[in-house]
């Protein structure tokens, strides 16, 4: 199975901040990689797809890079809606794995 | 608009068996595969399996959970279930349907706890 490895696992910002969440696989993905947020008691809710698409209805200040084994989501200026966890996850090869979560806090 | 919707909540004793549906509404049953994915309390998401509900419902479930976890489907009412034998007391979960949309989950069931306890 492909390990995938976020980090960091917690994260305390402002509203405002500009923040950055890393996610690693264990071997080359290409760009098959997702990221998710949740919110306590709900379903995860689709991000960003294929390591850079925006999914409809999401927010400019969200966005996704990387390639390969690594990859990165940023939140460009932190709403106080944001504050929830990011799950990355990759669909390259089933099991479709998914990294153990980035809780984001309010500082 | 899409729609999945899940039955509720659960409570079985380990070594029981527990049955969860996933309703879709909003689009092609057919056209787009369907997974199940879990969330014990404060961990982290994990992968169980995947059914295409078009064609011969073929399968697949990841290796952790081979010869206990068996999704089926009903065309007729646009439900895919999943099915979870010998249950464990580690299997208490948060459970998940997820619309396979291509290489994405873009739409997911709103969750049902599956609580193990004797």
């Amino acid at each position: 199975d492909i390990q995938m490895t976020q980090s960091p696992s917690s994260l305390s910002a402002s509203v405002g901040d500009r923040i950055t969440i890393t996610c690693r696989a264990n071997q080359s993905i290409t760009t098959y990689l997702n990221w998710y947020q949740q919110k306590p008691g709900k379903a995860p809710n689709l991000l960003i797809y294929a390591t850079s698409n925006l999914q409809s209805g999401v927010p400019s200040r969200f966005s996704g890079s990387g390639s390969g084994t690594d990859f990165t989501l940023t939140i460009s200026s932190l709403q106080r809606e944001d504050f929830a966890t990011y799950h990355c996850q990759q669909s390259y090869r089933i099991p479709y794995t998914f990294g153990q979560g980035t809780k984001l806090e309010i500082k | 608009q899409v729609q999945l919707v899940q039955s509720g909540a659960e409570l079985k004793k380990p070594g029981a068996s527990v049955k969860i549906s996933c309703r879709a509404s909003g689009y092609t049953f057919t056209t787009y595969f369907m997974h199940w994915v879990r969330q014990a309390p404060g961990q982290g998401l994990e992968w169980m399996g995947v059914i295409n509900p078009g064609g011969d419902s073929f399968a697949t479930y990841a290796q952790k959970f081979q010869g206990r976890l068996t999704l089926t489907r009903d065309t007729s009412t646009s439900t895919v279930y999943m099915n979870l034998n010998s249950l464990r007391y580690d299997d208490t979960a948060v459970y998940f349907c997820a619309r396979g949309g291509g290489d994405k989950f873009d739409y997911w069931g709103q969750g049902t706890l599956v609580s193990v306890s004797s």
